[in-house]
């Protein structure tokens, strides 16, 4: 089945405890990106990467990090997380940077940071 | 700063009825729009998809564009209960996809 898959779907956790979020697609896309929602808000962008090895900044990235070693892959990283970063977090993908494909989405990160 | 606005609703129809949803965008180098339904606590999911001027059909849903006007709409024919949910609107021409934060779609039965 074709899916993206993130992990931990919830996560309690403490301010400064670095964490990662993994998120995984079974469908050989090359575009992948994470996104925040939060109420009144909306989604809004935080990284992305048109292939391996190539990621860019969007329009929230201040206190993420991410990296593409593989193309199936591309975790999300909270170096030192702080309760601002508490919020919904969606990975997606598509078949390639461009063109009129859908975004598949996972099924979400619920992260609280105490 | 490339925007895309929706009204966050919510909006009520009565059973039956047509929902209209409305998105403007300001990008004017915007190509692709895209129509996700968000029920709570899920993710996104896409319904349609348009980058034609005019009126594209699927089923109960017809999304809308018209590129001078920089507007995109998506009407739900014969709306159902099931159909209350956010609704997404989502444009790109050469950047990553810019959402609107959504209109809030209630149905009642």
């Amino acid at each position: 089945e074709a899916q993206v898959t993130q992990n931990p779907r919830y996560l309690i956790t403490v301010t400064g405890k670095k964490l990662t979020v993994t998120c995984s697609q079974n469908m050989n896309h090359e575009y992948m990106s994470w996104y925040r929602q939060d109420p009144g808000l909306g989604l809004r962008q935080i990284y992305y990467s048109m292939n391996v090895e190539v990621t860019d900044k969007g329009d929230v990235p201040e206190g993420y990090k991410v990296s593409r070693k593989e193309k199936r892959n591309f975790p999300l990283i909270l170096e030192s997380p702080s309760p601002n970063q508490t919020s919904l977090y969606f990975c997606a993908s598509k078949l390639r940077w461009g063109g009129s494909q859908p975004q598949h989405f996972g099924d979400g990160t619920r992260l609280s940071i105490l | 700063q490339k925007e895309v606005e929706q009204n966050s609703g919510p909006l009520s129809v009565p059973e039956g009825a047509i929902a209209s949803l409305n998105c403007t965008y300001s990008d004017r180098g915007s190509q692709s729009f895209f129509w996700y339904r968000q029920y709570s606590g899920k993710s996104p999911e896409l319904i349609m998809f348009i980058y034609s001027n005019g009126d594209k059909e699927d089923g109960r849903f017809t999304a809308q564009l018209n590129k001078a006007s920089q507007y995109v709409s998506l009407l739900i024919r014969d709306s159902q209960p099931s159909d209350s949910a956010t609704y997404l609107c989502a444009g790109r021409g050469n950047t990553p996809l810019v959402f609107g934060k959504g209109t809030r779609l209630s149905v009642i039965a």
